[in-house]
């Protein structure tokens, strides 16, 4: 299996552009999380996904993201508009929900909003 | 809130043991201890995990206190490629809801040096 798969690996766009991160989960996993890390803040956990619904998303920052799964193979994560602050590495992981097993981390995008 | 308290940092000398110590007092008991640890630039990566019995696999050992209170990772030959964040994370055991979530805290900064 190759593992979690995100893409870009890297991002440059302007403030007030839309940005969409992308995520595919290894295959048979049906809990998919993102999270964003910064130097200031950490490795925050942003929104957590079951069998595509989304279960918690209390810490989506604000309304300008937002995050689908509208299958069990593929995420999204979207910033509209974007803002320097929202400069981040955002990580997409994904693990079985059936028992505890270990969530597997992709390699991450790294967002640069100028 | 992460509810785990580690040291911020910690050095090992190359081919020494390392000793990651965790405190997690207010654990319940349907939580397990789990351990991830980051390279730089790189997504977390899963190291192990346990309940309250000592666990070993082939990268490390877990040893959990009778009380489940305290816990210690332990890397039996450090090598420098060790160099990373150790994160100790609490979950669930059968959890459902938002208690699915991973949540990290700022971990320990373990150096490996020659």
């Amino acid at each position: 299996d190759a593992g979690v798969i995100q893409s870009p690996r890297h991002e440059v766009t302007e403030m007030g552009q839309e940005v969409t991160l992308r995520c595919k989960p290894i295959s048979g996993h049906n809990s998919l999380f993102w999270y964003r890390q910064t130097m200031m803040r950490g490795l925050e956990l942003l929104i957590y996904f079951n069998n595509n619904v989304p279960i918690d998303d209390s810490g989506m920052p604000e309304d300008r993201f937002s995050a689908k799964m509208p299958n069990a193979s593929f995420s999204t994560l979207k910033i509209q508009p974007s803002e320097p602050r929202d400069s981040a590495v955002y990580f997409c992981a994904s693990s079985y929900r059936g028992g505890n097993t270990e969530a597997f981390f992709g390699q991450g995008t790294r967002l640069t909003v100028v | 809130d992460a509810k785990t308290t580690q040291p911020t940092s910690m050095d090992c000398a190359e081919g020494r043991a390392a000793n990651l110590p965790c405190n997690h007092s207010t654990i319940s008991g349907n939580e397990y201890v789990y351990w991830y640890r980051q390279i730089h630039s790189q997504g977390p990566q899963y190291i192990i995990h346990g309940l309250k019995n000592n666990e070993t696999n082939e990268m490390a050992s877990l040893i959990i206190t009778e009380d489940r209170k305290s816990s210690t990772l332990i890397l039996p030959h450090a090598t420098l490629r060790d160099t990373a964040v150790y994160y100790c994370i609490v979950r669930p055991k059968n959890y459902g809801g938002s208690q699915g979530n991973l949540i990290f805290g700022k971990g320990t900064k373990l150096s490996v040096k020659p």
